[in-house]
């Protein structure tokens, strides 16, 4: 079985300054890695995944993710946050063999960016 | 290109009632996922279809049930629905499907069920 822990439910953060959002994961087979993003009264939107090769991934909005093998990470940052970047994020991860799709979620990090 | 579109968007049922939510995926997305999120239990997976098929299901009760039709729309249903069923219905879409599985989804808004 698969889980993914989310080491903070909420994250201030004043604008224009660097962030990160930690993601931890458990997995006894190979998995792929997602982070989606959640604004209110929305669905989710794919923000960057993680499906091999280089293990630092560019998604939209400017963030990035590395993917830690050794230590089980996928943590999401961004050098500067934007008022518009407050939302929900969601650290998600699906088995690469017989996933079907089936997405197993975080609990999430809720990002309030301040001006 | 039109996204997942669910209907409806919201809806208010009784204890005991049921209820049908649906679908519309991505033109030309086979795989169609549904999600339940809550405050408590965040989001969890119902099931997943491909080409009518369901290939996937969650740890949820037989209450909860689902169908894909040939054109890819799915539906739902929850049968007499309880207070705790209260929550986002999410439905999403994949043009990944076979052995292709990478879990990139594309979500409609939701389906935000209050049961009283």
């Amino acid at each position: 079985a698969q889980s993914v822990t989310q080491l903070d439910s909420q994250v201030p953060v004043f604008e224009e300054a660097p962030v990160e959002l930690r993601c931890n994961y458990s997995s006894s087979v190979s998995v792929y890695l997602f982070w989606y993003v959640q604004y209110p009264n929305q669905g989710l939107q794919l923000l960057l995944k993680y499906l091999s090769g280089s293990t630092l991934v560019k998604g939209i909005n400017g963030f990035e993710a590395e993917f830690n093998k050794s230590q089980t990470s996928f943590h999401l940052r961004k050098p500067s946050v934007h008022i518009s970047d407050t939302a929900e994020y969601f650290c998600a991860v699906s088995r690469v063999s017989g996933g079907y799709n089936k997405l197993i979620f975080g609990a999430g990090t809720r990002l309030a960016v301040h001006p | 290109k039109a996204g997942v579109t669910q209907t409806p968007r919201y809806l208010i049922k009784t204890r005991g009632q049921q209820v049908t939510l649906s679908c519309s995926p991505i033109s030309g997305h086979r795989s169609v996922s549904w999600y339940q999120q809550t405050p408590g239990q965040g989001l969890q997976f119902l099931f997943e279809y491909f080409s009518e098929t369901q290939r996937n299901k969650g740890n949820f009760p037989g209450r909860f049930s689902g169908r894909q039709f040939s054109n890819s729309r799915s539906e739902m249903n929850v049968s007499t629905l309880e207070l705790g069923d209260s929550a986002l219905y999410l439905c999403a879409s994949s043009s990944t499907g076979g052995t292709e599985n990478t879990g990139e989804l594309f979500f409609g808004e939701g389906s935000r069920l209050t049961v009283l």
